[in-house]
């Protein structure tokens, strides 16, 4: 089975440029979650879908940041304009349901600003 | 506002040494806590899952307790070998279904 995926692993890009990350979330895992790491500091939540509903953005930092799950599927995170801030890991995770709601995380995308 | 403590930040031990982690909340009212481990530039890695009404889980060599009134729980690792060397990470959900994160514990296991 296919753990969870996203692309890309690695972007750098100058600051007030757009970028936009994916994740492909295990086969069946209505919940998906997206989380960042910046430097030094430990990782934070950002938002939770449960299939394409948001249940849950309360962590995402600005309007800067939209997040979507079209169909359900995957979701696509997207910085609009990125800031020096912004740099860090992404990670996006997915568990099968909510009560049980062990998280399977990706390998992260290591986003640069300069 | 839950936070999650882990303590120590670092930590060298010898193979073959039994070794423990701590973790501490300091809201009790969680619905589970995982333990991951990652590997530099990769993932985390789900190693235990302990249930709010568990006292602990067990995975080969690894231990996981919860004392949830006492917001705290430990990772116990037995005959440690090099193959261990990560970053262990603890985090509670709540109710709002997400993780918190601790900072982690960097170990390194000294052949």
């Amino acid at each position: 089975e296919a753990g969870v995926t996203q692309f890309p692993s690695h972007s750098v890009i100058e600051k007030g440029q757009t970028v936009t990350l994916r994740c492909d979330p295990i086969s069946g895992h209505d919940n998906l979650y997206w989380y960042r790491r910046v430097m030094g500091k430990e990782i934070k939540f950002l938002l939770h879908f449960v299939k394409e509903s948001k249940q849950d953005e309360s962590g995402m930092p600005n309007n800067r940041f939209l997040a979507e799950r079209t169909g359900g599927t995957y979701s696509t995170l997207k910085v609009q304009p990125a800031e020096l801030e912004d740099s860090g890991v992404y990670f996006c995770a997915s568990s099968q349901d909510m009560v049980n709601n062990e998280q399977f995380f990706g390998p992260g995308t290591r986003l640069t600003v300069l | 506002k839950q936070e999650v403590t882990q303590i120590p930040a670092a930590l060298s031990v010898p193979e073959g040494e039994n070794l423990v982690l701590n973790c501490s909340f300091t809201d009790s009212a969680i619905y589970n806590l995982q333990w991951f481990r990652q590997d530099p530039g990769k993932g985390l890695t789900s190693l235990l899952l302990i249930q709010s009404s568990q006292r602990e889980q067990t995975s080969g060599r690894l231990n996981a307790s919860l004392d949830k009134s006492s917001g705290r729980s430990t990772l116990y690792i037995a005959a440690s070998q090099p193959g261990d060397s990560a970053t262990y990470l603890c985090a509670v959900v709540t109710g709002a279904n997400n993780l918190f994160f601790g900072t982690g514990t960097r170990l390194t296991v000294i052949p």
